[in-house]
């Protein structure tokens, strides 16, 4: 399978364990993008790599979120001291010029 | 706040029928424009995607642009009941070294047999 991978498909912690998401773009594909979309909503963005270089971070986001993406391949996305408000589906999107193509997606719940 | 919109629906069409998705956008900026499709519970699948004004087919696809209206409108002919879903526009501001993808808020197609 040549598409975007996220690791693992359903996670279910208890509030206040830290979680880390994995995504592997499609080979060669140097943009990564993140999104969190809850139900009836579209995907929010999160943040944006190109390459290793993380260019831009939701001012949404809480200081308890984190992502890299180290030689610019793979990238993890990690929530510190979840909360029942992070449950939602986390997707990963790559991206070789400006079309996005998505992987399945990292269903959080926090219980 | 750079937003694009989306009129959530439910839109609901008999099977056969043309279904029409409209989408503005507020950051003229915007170069890129893109349609997804997405099922319950699945990730969204791209369908196709605009950045010149005019039309742009695809198989009973046909998307549709307007800079000057920031406008965009995707059109399913012929439809059928496997195209119920929710349907996405998105739009690129690819600006810089910044290409930021923002999503509407969807709308959600139902095609009735």
């Amino acid at each position: 399978d040549t598409g975007v991978s996220q690791d693992p498909r359903h996670k279910i912690t208890k509030r206040g364990q830290n979680v880390t998401f994995r995504c592997d773009p499609i080979s060669e594909h140097n943009r990564l993008y993140w999104y969190r979309q809850t139900l009836g909503q579209g995907p929010e963005f999160l943040t944006y790599f190109q390459n290793e270089a993380q260019l831009e971070k939701s001012r949404l986001l809480s200081d308890r979120f984190s992502a890299e993406r180290p030689k610019g391949s793979f990238s993890t996305l990690e929530i510190q001291r979840t909360e029942q408000g992070d449950s939602a589906m986390y997707l990963c999107a790559s991206s070789p010029f400006t079309e996005a193509f998505f992987g399945q997606g990292t269903r959080l719940t926090v219980v | 706040q750079k937003e694009v919109e989306q009129n959530s629906g439910p839109l609901s069409v008999p099977e056969g029928a043309i279904a029409s998705l409209n989408c503005t956008y507020s950051d003229r900026g915007s170069q890129s424009f893109f349609w997804y499709r997405q099922y319950s519970g699945k990730s969204p699948e791209l369908i196709m995607f605009i950045y010149s004004n005019g039309d742009k087919e695809d198989g009973r696809f046909t998307a549709q642009l307007n800079k000057a209206s920031q406008y965009v409108s995707l059109l399913i002919r012929d439809s059928q009941p496997s195209d119920s879903a929710t349907y996405l526009c998105a739009a690129l501001n690819s600006g810089g070294s910044n290409y930021k993808l923002t999503f509407g808020k969807g709308t959600l197609l139902t095609v009735n047999p």
